[in-house]
């Protein structure tokens, strides 16, 4: 059984750049919630997917998209980056009813300049 | 307005001894509450879980006590071993209303010392 598997693992990209992150869920898990991990901070929730629809949405402005695809991947979009964009983002994979609690990547660290 | 707030960055313990890590909220829709651990370089991993039908859940060396009327819980950690050195961040959700994201606090760092 593999985990969730998050790429890539560090990325810098300039202010007003977009950037794609990339997260393939755990085996037999059909949700995937994205959360962002600023410095000092716990994570926080930015999106949901479930069967390739947004199931849910934290307080993130627009410019955070996201897909889910039929294998059940998901892909974060970032467009017009800003400096307060760099952290941590982490991909979690769960069955649609939280049981036990998501299973977590490692994580993205994007760093903005 | 921090919902899940838990008020120790850090805590260092000796080994062998226990440790106590507190997490208080505010929302009273919170109705599951879960500790996941966090190494350097690695994404959280679920620790342990409690609904609010409990007070208490055991499992091993880890057990989360749940004070619903303070809104308050706490995770012990008996006895505590170097390799739980790591950030701890205590979770909440609303579970019964079906679209579950969780809320983090900030974590803390617990330090087991030799």
């Amino acid at each position: 059984e593999t985990g969730v598997t998050q790429s890539p693992t560090h990325l810098i990209k300039t202010r007003g750049q977009q950037v794609t992150l990339r997260c393939s869920s755990q085996s037999g898990h059909n949700t995937v919630s994205w959360y962002q991990q600023a410095l000092g901070q716990g994570p926080q929730f930015i999106f949901q997917y479930y069967r390739e629809e947004e199931n849910g949405r934290g307080n993130f402005p627009p410019r955070f998209s996201g897909l889910q695809f039929p294998n059940y991947s998901s892909e974060l979009n970032v467009n017009a980056l800003e400096l307060d964009d760099s952290a941590l983002y982490l991909c979690a994979s769960s069955l649609h009813v939280v049981s036990y609690g998501y299973t977590f990547g490692s994580g993205t660290r994007l760093t903005v300049v | 307005d921090q919902q899940v707030k838990q008020n120790s960055p850090s805590l260092s313990v000796q080994e062998g001894r226990i440790s106590i890590l507190n997490c208080d909220y505010t929302n009273s829709m919170f109705d599951y509450f879960l500790w996941y651990k966090k190494y350097p370089a690695e994404g959280p991993t679920f620790l342990i879980s409690i609904s609010s039908i409990k007070d208490k859940n055991e499992d091993g060396r880890f057990t989360v006590f749940l004070n619903k009327s303070a809104k308050h819980l706490s995770l012990h950690i008996v006895p505590s071993q170097p390799g739980d050195s790591a950030v701890y961040f205590c979770a909440a959700s609303t579970r019964n209303s079906g679209n579950t994201p969780l809320v983090f606090g900030k974590g803390t760092r617990l330090s087991v010392i030799a």
